[in-house]
């Protein structure tokens, strides 16, 4: 597609339940990332995949959180036993290897997903 | 990683030329730096990127002195829609993990 897509890009859950969050990559983007971003917060790395090398997962805040992302492309983030904490803003990126060539080399981000736990 | 610092927030008028410096005194060699740009309830957007001496685009302008622990975008002439929060990251692009890092940014709020 032109851009990320990412789905629902609002969330309500109820305290306890698991949900699935859905990112779309631009086609030949070999790195998705997700960020999380509380309200009027930075953002905060949860996760990222580049290729078919193991994904670097040093940014998910517990083990209630896990991502996959199947063929390389679509990418699911699945948050267990939702805590009310976990409301933020759960935004998607992808981008190309770099190729060496200056410069303009960075990241498209979706609108990223509301999610609210009541 | 390098770190980076940035002034929280910033106050302009619209028409006004508004600079953002962005602090790293431990860039490495390989790192690029890179500024986006967010407005509400959006993702980030890549606005520009640079190595070294100045680099401008249709949107704005890179000042990267030569030792290179600073850098500073440049907005010519800002409206009341180039009100946003401006991240500034450095990281070496041959290892995207290394670019993984967003800051606090800053917040420029244009004035009429």
């Amino acid at each position: 597609g032109a851009g990320v897509s990412q789905s629902p890009s609002n969330k309500v859950t109820e305290k306890g339940k698991d949900v699935e969050l859905r990112c779309d990559p631009i086609s030949g983007h070999t790195a998705l990332y997700w960020y999380r971003q509380s309200l009027g917060q930075g953002l905060e790395f949860l996760i990222y995949f580049q290729g078919n090398s193991a994904p670097d997962k040093s940014g998910l805040p517990s083990d209630r959180f896990s991502a996959e992302r199947t063929g390389g492309s679509v990418s699911t983030l699945t948050i267990q036993r939702t805590q009310q904490e976990d409301s933020a803003v759960y935004l998607c990126a992808s981008s190309l290897a770099w190729s060496g060539a200056p410069t303009n080399y960075g990241y498209t981000f979706g609108s990223g997903t509301r999610l609210t736990v009541v | 990683l390098a770190k980076t610092t940035q002034p929280i927030s910033m106050d302009s008028y619209e028409g006004q030329e508004v600079n953002i410096t962005c602090s790293h005194n431990n860039i490495a060699t390989n790192d690029y730096i890179t500024w986006y740009q967010q407005f509400p309830s959006q993702g980030p957007r890549f606005i520009i990127q640079g190595y070294k001496t100045k680099v401008t685009n249709e949107v704005a302008s890179l000042f990267i002195p030569a030792d290179r622990k600073s850098s500073t975008l440049s907005l010519p002439r800002v409206s009341l829609s180039d009100t946003a929060v401006y991240y500034c990251l450095v990281g070496d692009l041959n290892n995207a993990g290394n670019m993984l890092t967003f800051g606090g940014g800053t917040r420029l709020m244009v004035k009429p």
